[in-house]
């Protein structure tokens, strides 16, 4: 059964950094490629960034490029995502979700239950 | 502003057909497949239709999709009060470099 467990959000004050986790079981997790992908309350689903099987190919929202970085250790079957200078509109539910096989452009086919990052002060 | 462009909601009774429709450019729809998300109050976004019309293991027949040009429609039929939920569209832009998703809609069965 394919599980993604993510860990690592919390509050955090504008400005300072947060690293979060994504735990893959279930499939051969060198063999996707991973996204994160957030949710502000009440809001709408927002891509935030995705990266290859081989961390050859990676992209990011517009309003993250130079914050945020994405990572994975295969060896570990861990998805990262590393948040610098975190804003108040940062605020949301953060979802670890794995691509279809085929690479970043494919769609969602599994979600985790995500992790809720707060930034205020 | 959400890229692709959904109506913020719909309603039908249960038994009835709805559908759902995605609007985006020639930079997403236009070049790429379009999947469908359904997600149910309180938890995480499941994949519904994915290359425009196909539906994974374990979706009903009652939910379909279609595309045409640079428009996409989820359509669902024999309405159920658990399809009581918010839907998303979503595919790649190409200009983008970025998945990008449509703004929800959220289902409501009288």
């Amino acid at each position: 059964e394919v599980q993604l467990v993510e860990s690592g959000g919390g509050l955090v004050q504008p400005g300072r950094s947060l690293r979060l986790s994504c735990a893959a079981s279930g499939f051969t997790f060198d063999d996707y490629a991973m996204h994160w992908v957030r949710q502000a309350p009440g809001k709408g689903l927002e891509w935030v960034s995705g990266i290859d099987w081989d961390s050859d190919n990676i992209d990011y929202v517009a309003s993250v490029k130079g914050r945020f970085t994405i990572s994975r250790d295969n060896a570990k079957n861990s998805l990262y995502l590393q948040m610098n200078s975190l804003r108040a509109e940062d605020t949301a539910l953060y979802y670890c979700a794995r691509s279809q096989f085929g690479g970043v452009k494919r769609p969602f086919d599994y979600w985790g239950q995500g992790t809720l990052v707060t930034v205020s002060s | 502003q959400s890229v692709l462009t959904q109506p913020p909601s719909v309603s039908a009774a249960p038994g009835q057909k709805v559908t759902i429709s995605c609007s985006g450019s020639s930079s997403n729809i236009g070049k790429n497949f379009v999947s469908w998300y359904q997600q149910l109050p309180g938890t995480a976004p499941k994949l519904l239709i994915y290359d425009n019309n196909k539906r994974p293991s374990g979706i009903p027949a009652r939910f379909s999709g279609s595309k045409s040009g640079t428009s996409a429609t989820l359509g669902i039929t024999g309405l159920q009060n658990g399809d009581e939920a918010d839907y998303y569209c979503g595919t790649w832009d190409t200009s983008l470099s970025a998945q990008v998703f449509g703004g929800g809609t959220k289902l409501t069965v009288l």
